[in-house]
């Protein structure tokens, strides 16, 4: 919706462990979340995305569950590795007025060899 | 075929100068925003594009700022009297529709104002 939080800003995890990322939105009409990672110095790119008639998608050690409840979503990381190191961004859809995206704050992810 | 891409990748300019940013969008892609991403920040959304009409302009910080897109393809962003504070990366995107589709971004121009 118009304000999507993410938490937690940063988060530091050893190599092996699990990540997860979570965000929330107040439009209950917001039917699509993605998840963007962006390396240092690169362009933010879609990792993977959910859709309001799911509530998990996976793709290999990536996935993403959603709560049309409780109006959260979450990044899931499993047997993460150095490569996992990047800032990792949410989204959901602005409904009212324009349609656009709004972006989460961004959550920096440390891998730890 | 071909992504998103932008120009110049760098900028450096003196303050109280225009510049020009240009973004080429996905051929076939209706909507285009821009951002800006100051650095180690998020992404501060600036302006979005339907076609050629924007109409979403609430992002642009002042009205140094102005942006405008041609033949549903090509957008430039102008930014007049720049200020050290605009220093930035300037991101473009595009999306086949606005809400239900992935956003594909460029490699972005990064702006030093000096």
């Amino acid at each position: 919706g118009e304000n999507v939080e993410q938490h937690p800003s940063t988060l530091s995890v050893q190599e092996g462990d699990s990540a997860v990322i979570k965000c929330t939105y107040s439009d209950s009409a917001s039917n699509y979340f993605p998840w963007y990672k962006q390396e240092l110095g690169k362009r933010p790119q879609l990792i993977i995305d959910i859709r309001s008639n799911v509530g998990e998608k996976k793709d290999q050690r990536i996935a993403v569950t959603l709560n049309k409840t409780a109006k959260h979503f979450s990044l899931h990381i499993t047997e993460t590795q150095p490569e996992d190191s990047a800032v990792y961004f949410c989204a959901a859809p602005s409904i009212q007025g324009a349609q656009k995206l709004v972006f989460g704050q961004g959550t920096r992810l440390t891998i730890n060899p | 075929g071909a992504g998103v891409s932008q120009s110049p990748s760098n900028k450096v300019t003196e303050k109280g100068k225009d510049v020009e940013l240009r973004c080429d969008p996905i051929s076939g892609h209706t909507a285009l925003y821009w951002y800006r991403q100051r650095l180690g920040q998020g992404l501060e959304f600036l302006i979005y594009f339907q076609g050629n009409s924007a109409p979403d302009k609430s992002g642009l910080p002042s009205d140094r700022f102005s942006a405008e897109r041609t033949g549903e393809s090509v957008s430039t962003l102008t930014i007049q009297r720049t200020q050290q504070e605009d220093s930035a990366v300037y991101l473009c995107a595009s999306s086949l529709n606005p809400t239900r589709e992935t956003q594909y971004f460029g490699p972005g121009t990064r702006l030093l104002v000096l």
